[in-house]
């Protein structure tokens, strides 16, 4: 079945940086579009960043935009997410999100994973 | 403040039917854009429940049915049961921030 497996969040100060990871299973990664999608804490759901299937096409929210990267490498089944920057209010539990469409531009995001916790404090 | 608007909160008796609004603009539903429902139950992942405006995904029960209008869309619940009280998001997307939105997200109460 479809499985995907966030890591790599924990606790960092403020300006420093933090790489998540998600591993997925089940689908063929390299055909679909992907997503972060970030939560704070008793809030609700914030679109952070997506990537197209070939990795040739991203696009960031703009309170991410500049310190953020989104990748991914097909060959590992790996999305990422690199945060730069951080500031109190990204901590957040960020979920990777599947797409439905190969450039996830106006589709939803049909599977999700269990979500990482960044936490950014002093 | 969201892009998309939703009501904070609904609530119905079991049984009854209960309806979710999201309110966009012309850059987003009223731009023609899809927009896609999510149920997230306490303390786990959001759940796709509706995409393309009014399609369910295998395995999501016909009580759930969505629609839209114009620059709005909505979600109806029919048949409330408890297990459904959680909180509901749309989705779609905006030209003009050139990515994905959501609503503010709304809580459904089972009474």
């Amino acid at each position: 079945q479809v499985q995907l497996v966030g890591s790599g969040g924990g606790v960092v100060q403020p300006g420093r940086s933090l790489r998540l990871s998600c591993v997925v299973s089940g689908f063929t990664f390299s055909n679909y579009a992907m997503h972060w999608v970030r939560q704070a804490p008793g809030k609700g759901l914030e679109w952070v960043a997506v990537i197209s299937y070939d990795g040739s096409n991203k696009y960031y929210a703009d309170s991410v935009k500049g310190r953020f990267t989104i990748s991914r490498d097909n060959s590992k089944n790996t999305l990422y997410l690199q945060m730069n920057s951080l500031r109190a209010e990204d901590t957040a539990l960020y979920y990777c999100a599947k797409d439905t469409t190969i450039f996830g531009v106006a589709s939803g995001f049909d599977y999700w994973g269990q979500g990482t916790l960044v936490t950014v404090s002093s | 403040q969201s892009v998309l608007t939703q009501p904070p909160s609904v609530s119905g008796a079991p049984g009854q039917r209960v309806t979710i609004s999201c309110t966009g603009s012309s850059s987003n539903i009223g731009a023609g854009y899809d927009v896609h429902w999510y149920q997230q139950l306490p303390g786990t992942a959001p759940k796709l429940l509706i995409y393309g405006n009014s399609n369910r995904p295998s395995g999501v029960p016909d009580r759930f049915s969505g629609s839209k209008s114009g620059t709005s869309a909505s979600l109806a619940i029919t048949g409330l049961q408890a297990e459904d009280e959680a909180d509901y998001y749309c989705q779609s997307y905006d030209n003009s921030l050139s990515g994905s939105v959501f609503g503010g997200g709304t809580k459904l109460t089972v009474l």
